[in-house]
């Protein structure tokens, strides 16, 4: 089973750049959300969408944008890159139950 | 924004012993309480959950507790192990979002 699929795992980016972080998810769930994990913090919800065609802001959502088209995939993009986005990313799914199954994550660094 | 609390930061553990985390929210209408393990570059995994109808819920070696009047819930690892060293987190559901606490670093020294 691959659960949640997320790509890359690594990347490096100069400030000012954009990129997307992919994610896919094969469990069919509904719900699914993107985090950021910083030293510390714990993990801070960016974004997070109930269903194809609908998303919402999290926590902390300046500077990222997604899309749902399908209930498959929740790509998050990084529209002009900042060094404080430099952060470890985790896409998650949440199945009916109420547990978050987390992708293996994105080491994003920005200089 | 809504906290969830969690400590300690960091905790030594003998092989065999005991180990507990703990984690306060404030209010929620939810009723979905997890704990979640994470090992060094994995993604953080689900290990225990409960909801507030029951005060304790068990699975092997893990016990979560909850008093809901103290808006409290306690991890609890009996006999650990060196292969339980992780980074624990507990999470409280605040309408579409799940409020993680900042994480417990375990080490059980063999």
């Amino acid at each position: 089973n691959a659960g949640v699929t997320q790509t890359p795992k690594f990347q490096v980016l100069k400030t000012g750049q954009s990129m997307t972080l992919q994610c896919a998810q094969d469990m069919n769930h509904e719900y699914m959300s993107w985090y950021r994990q910083d030293p510390g913090m714990g993990l801070r919800l960016i974004h997070y969408s109930v269903g194809a065609g609908i998303t919402d802001q999290g926590e902390v959502p300046n500077g990222y944008n997604v899309s749902r088209s399908t209930t498959e995939d929740f790509p998050l993009r990084l529209l002009s890159a900042a060094p404080s986005q430099t952060s470890v990313y985790f896409c998650a799914s949440t199945s009916s139950a109420g547990g978050l199954f987390f992708g293996s994550g994105t080491q994003l660094s920005v200089l | 924004q809504q906290q969830v609390k969690q400590s300690p930061q960091s905790l030594i553990v003998q092989k065999g012993g005991i180990s507990i985390i703990n984690c306060a929210y404030e209010n929620t209408a939810f009723d979905y309480f997890p704990w979640y393990q994470q090992f060094p570059g994995k993604g953080p995994a689900l290990l225990i959950a409960i909801r507030p109808d029951v005060s304790e819920k068990k699975e092997g070696r893990f016990t979560i507790s909850f008093n809901k009047s103290a808006k409290q819930f306690s991890l609890h690892i009996m006999d650990s192990q060196p292969g339980d060293s992780a980074t624990y987190f507990c999470a409280a559901p605040y309408n579409n979002d799940m409020r993680f606490g900042a994480g417990t670093r375990l080490t059980v020294k063999p």
